[in-house]
């Protein structure tokens, strides 16, 4: 069935350095992906997408990386900045059916 | 403020009684979502509306579950009869398109606690 999860239920990194979120799914038929950003007590905030016909999508300093043969996407934070401490979910869809949600990676960013 | 809004953002209530949510999307998105969402976990998907139709209801949607979008603007999720279990945040999310691949843009949420 699907599944989609993440590795690191939690992560913290220096306040500068470079951040990497990562999600596994077991869905092979999905062929696109949202990554969220859910600060307390807000609604998930779009943040980036990528469809399985890519392996790589940039925006303003966040990557998102496509690995179809292992099942995995992963997002890059560049220079994370203490705003960007948040819950980070995953999100993917198969063909346009109902989007799956994975548990959530919460990022704390250190001063 | 053109984003998704939902009222009320907090609720508490006593096992057994009726609660009700609403929901405004975004002006003239015309897909509606709602998502339930626990502690520490991500989004689940409950119903979807398309304009004023319903298309959608998950199994997580008991028949103490109802929604509404009568003139395909905003939307009303309530919740008879509440039990401990449905204390849970309640988000709501529009998009526009001809599909649910299409980007949904998430409310604030109503976080509901039943005592």
């Amino acid at each position: 069935g699907e599944n989609v999860g993440l590795h690191l239920p939690t992560l913290s990194v220096q306040e500068g350095d470079n951040s990497i979120i990562n999600c596994a799914y077991s869905n092979s038929a999905s062929d696109y992906f949202i990554w969220y950003k859910q600060e307390s007590g807000k609604g998930p905030q779009f943040i980036i997408d990528i469809r399985s016909n890519m392996d790589k999508r940039q925006g303003q300093r966040v990557t998102v990386l496509l690995n179809k043969t292992v099942k995995h996407l992963s997002l890059q934070i560049a220079a994370t900045q203490p705003g960007d401490s948040a819950v980070y979910f995953c999100a993917e869809n198969n063909y346009g059916q109902n989007f799956v949600f994975g548990p959530g990676t919460r990022l704390s960013v250190l001063p | 403020d053109t984003g998704v809004s939902q009222n009320p953002r907090h609720k508490i209530t006593k096992r057994g009684q009726n609660v009700t949510f609403r929901c405004d999307p975004i002006s003239e998105h015309n897909r509606l979502y709602w998502y339930r969402q626990t502690l520490g976990q991500g989004p689940e998907f409950l119903t979807y509306f398309q304009n004023e139709a319903q298309l959608e209801k998950s199994r997580l949607l008991s028949d103490r579950f109802s929604a509404e979008r009568p003139k395909g603007s905003f939307s009303t999720l309530e919740i008879q009869r509440t039990e401990q279990g449905d204390s849970a945040m309640y988000l709501c999310a529009s998009s526009l398109g001809r599909s649910r691949r299409e980007t949904q843009y998430f409310g604030p949420g109503t976080r509901l606690l039943v005592l």
